[in-house]
This record gives structure tokens, C-alpha cells and sequence, in this order.
């Protein structure tokens, strides 16, 4: 079955960026579905930060659209998020998820998540 | 954005309870909406897609209701392994948003 892993550095300056990658196990990046990014800050709820196909196409959220890049290695079977000019309001537990399609294309949610990485943006 | 509200934030129940929760969209979601169980320190898991379909290997005992902006999670037999917190999230257009949960407590 599919599985999810994140990995990344868990401490990032202010103003600096955040990078974290995401890797596919148990099945291709390039099957029907959408790889997401998601957070959630300490005690808070849960943010959509975008989406990613495997043929490159992207959907970010548009509160953080200027500062998001995600991207996707189909050669490593894994996609990647950046984050530029981050502040301490960024300090959160990342996850990647992946997002399962049905019927006319319809997106059914996150069906598979990985553990999450606790990344703190601090000098 | 379209918002995702919630109601109650929170609620006690005994096991056995029937419990349900209300999501309302801001504007009309159709039937994009869907529904995930967090347990403390865990991550999210599906438990409703497309307002009522249940996912595979969640118990029957779960089930989703609703369509355009009023949605519904009932828990038909509160479990002990079902307190947690609840969200709805809407994935009809960009972006996708979540509600802000509804946690589950022990009465």
C-alpha cells in the first residue's frame, strides 16, 4: 500500500526557506491522484497550502501563493514543497497527502497522510 | 475562500452516545464535502468522502449527510476509540478548506 514520508529540515530562519520533500513508497507518483501539502500550526486546525499532478500541474492556496512553489521528481517518485520568506506564523507540523480522485474526477480528500514533520521557524 | 463552519467546537458524550456534527459551507460546496477523524498526536484519517461515502475500513457506525452548504457527521454509537476531533473540509474548488474542528470529549 502506498506510504507517505516527509523529511526536510525541522528548524528554519526567519526570512529564510523552508524545503521539505515528500516521498512515494508502495505506488507511482504517477497514478490518478493529486499530492498535497497541509498544515497545522500548534493547537490550531488544518491549512491547505497546494496541490501538485504528476504532469506538473499546481494549485496553491492563495494566501501563500506568492511565496509557494511544489514540485514534482517522477524519477525519484517524490514532490517537494518550498516556502520563501518564512516568519514564525509558518511554524508548524507539515504534512504531505495524497488526494484520491472518483467518478468525473471528482476529489474524494485525503486518503493516505504521512507522519508529519514539526518544522519551527526561528533565529 | 469558501468558509468551513463547524458546530458545536466541542461536546461531551457517553460511549453509545449518537453524536453529530454540523459543517456549514459559506457558499454552496455541492456534494465536495468530506469529513476526517484526528486522534491527539495523530494524523489525519478519512472517514467520509462526497458527503456520505464512506471510506474503506471506516466502521459503519460513521456516516455523512448533506449536500450545497449544510452537511452532517453522525456518529451512530460513540465508541471509545471515537473520541478525537472531527473536521469537514470541501474540496470543490482552490482552495480547499477545513473546518476549524469539533472536538469529541468523555462525559
Amino acid at each position: 500500500q502506498v506510504q507517505l514520508q516527509e523529511s526536510g529540515p525541522g528548524l528554519v530562519k526567519p526570512s529564510g526557506t523552508l524545503s521539505l520533500t515528500c516521498a512515494v513508497s508502495g505506488g507511482s507518483i504517477s497514478s490518478n491522484k493529486w499530492w498535497n501539502w497541509v498544515r497545522q500550526s500548534p493547537g490550531k486546525g488544518l491549512e491547505w497550502i497546494g496541490e501538485i499532478y504528476h504532469n506538473g500541474n499546481s494549485n496553491y492556496n492563495p494566501s501563500l501563493k506568492s511565496r509557494v512553489t511544489i514540485s514534482v521528481d517522477k524519477s525519484k517518485n517524490q514532490f517537494s514543497l518550498n516556502l520563501s520568506s518564512v516568519t514564525a506564523a509558518d511554524t508548524a507540523v507539515y504534512f504531505c497527502a495524497s488526494g484520491f480522485l472518483y467518478y468525473d474526477s471528482s476529489r474524494g480528500g485525503f486518503d493516505i497522510w504521512g507522519q508529519g514533520t514539526m518544522v519551527t521557524v526561528s533565529s | 475562500d469558501i468558509q468551513m463552519t463547524q458546530s458545536p467546537s466541542s461536546l461531551s458524550a457517553s460511549v453509545g452516545d449518537r453524536v453529530t456534527i454540523t459543517c456549514r459551507a459559506s457558499q454552496s460546496v455541492s456534494r465536495h464535502l468530506n469529513w476526517y477523524q484526528q486522534r491527539p498526536g495523530k494524523t489525519p484519517k478519512l472517514l467520509i468522502y462526497g458527503a456520505s461515502s464512506l471510506h474503506g475500513g471506516v466502521p459503519s457506525r460513521f456516516s455523512g449527510s448533506g449536500s450545497g452548504t449544510d452537511f452532517t457527521l453522525t456518529i451512530s454509537s460513540l465508541q471509545p476509540e471515537d473520541f478525537a476531533t472531527y473536521y469537514c473540509q470541501h474540496s470543490a474548488t482552490t482552495p480547499q478548506t477545513f473546518g476549524q474542528g469539533t472536538r469529541v470529549e468523555i462525559k
